[in-house]
């Protein structure tokens, strides 16, 4: 079973809109949460994290937003740009010190100029 | 610069045929990762390891060994290929904590 999903598989949003890419999560001892950035021919580069004791997250162009009894995750990109046509990945952490990162299956977001 | 180096970075190979594929980290991590990516499955954990000599198994190692000796270094052994190993393989290591992991930047590996 899929402890974290990623129910988009891809979004189009037009250059200077709002990007929204959404995470659902089952494991309530998830307790960490990042989200990755990836382009074709590379790897997963780190974007942003949230803890489970915040409900939000800003850097810059990127907020995550949190809701817990939802068990929810979002991933906010204002004003969206072309260079931001990736796939992007939420990933969780299950307490301190774990070891397993668990990925969604990627929204790959299409920005169009 | 701070960087996980996997080679090779693209490998075709048939069936049986014993191959290695190296993962080097320059951060002194502790936690090194392996995993493998295919399509509409996302990114799955082969191997992790916590440290020199101390490894385990995460959601889908059947088919891999890998081997601690040094800690900068983590390869992923495939001694015995199979197609349904065809993906492409990422590394990753962290610091202690709940802290991003980084990758290398893939292996592609086609196997016949």
């Amino acid at each position: 079973d899929q402890q974290v999903k990623q129910n988009s598989p891809s979004l189009s949003v037009q250059e200077g809109r709002i990007s929204i890419l959404n995470c659902d999560y089952t494991n309530s001892m998830f307790d960490y949460f990042l989200w990755y950035k990836k382009y074709p021919a590379e790897g997963p580069t780190f974007l942003i994290s949230i803890s489970s004791i915040k409900d939000k997250n800003e850097d810059g162009r990127f907020t995550v937003f949190l809701n817990k009894s939802a068990k929810h995750l979002s991933l906010h990109i204002v004003p969206s740009q072309p260079g931001d046509s990736a796939v992007y990945f939420c990933a969780a952490y299950s307490g301190a010190g774990s070891y397993q990162l668990t990925f969604g299956k990627g929204t790959k977001l299409s920005v169009i100029p | 610069e701070a960087q996980v180096t996997q080679n090779p970075r693209y490998l075709i190979t048939v069936t049986g045929k014993k191959l290695t594929v190296t993962c080097s980290q320059n951060m002194n991590h502790e936690y090194m990762s392996w995993y493998r990516q295919d399509p509409g499955l996302g990114l799955r954990q082969i191997y992790y390891s916590m440290n020199v000599e101390v490894t385990d198994k995460g959601d889908v190692p059947e088919g891999y060994k890998v081997s601690r000796k040094e800690k900068r270094n983590f390869p992923l052994i495939l001694e015995s290929p199979s197609p349904n190993q065809t993906s492409l393989y990422f590394c990753a290591s962290r610091d202690r904590g709940n802290q991003p992991q980084h990758f290398g930047d893939g292996t592609r590996l086609s196997i016949l």
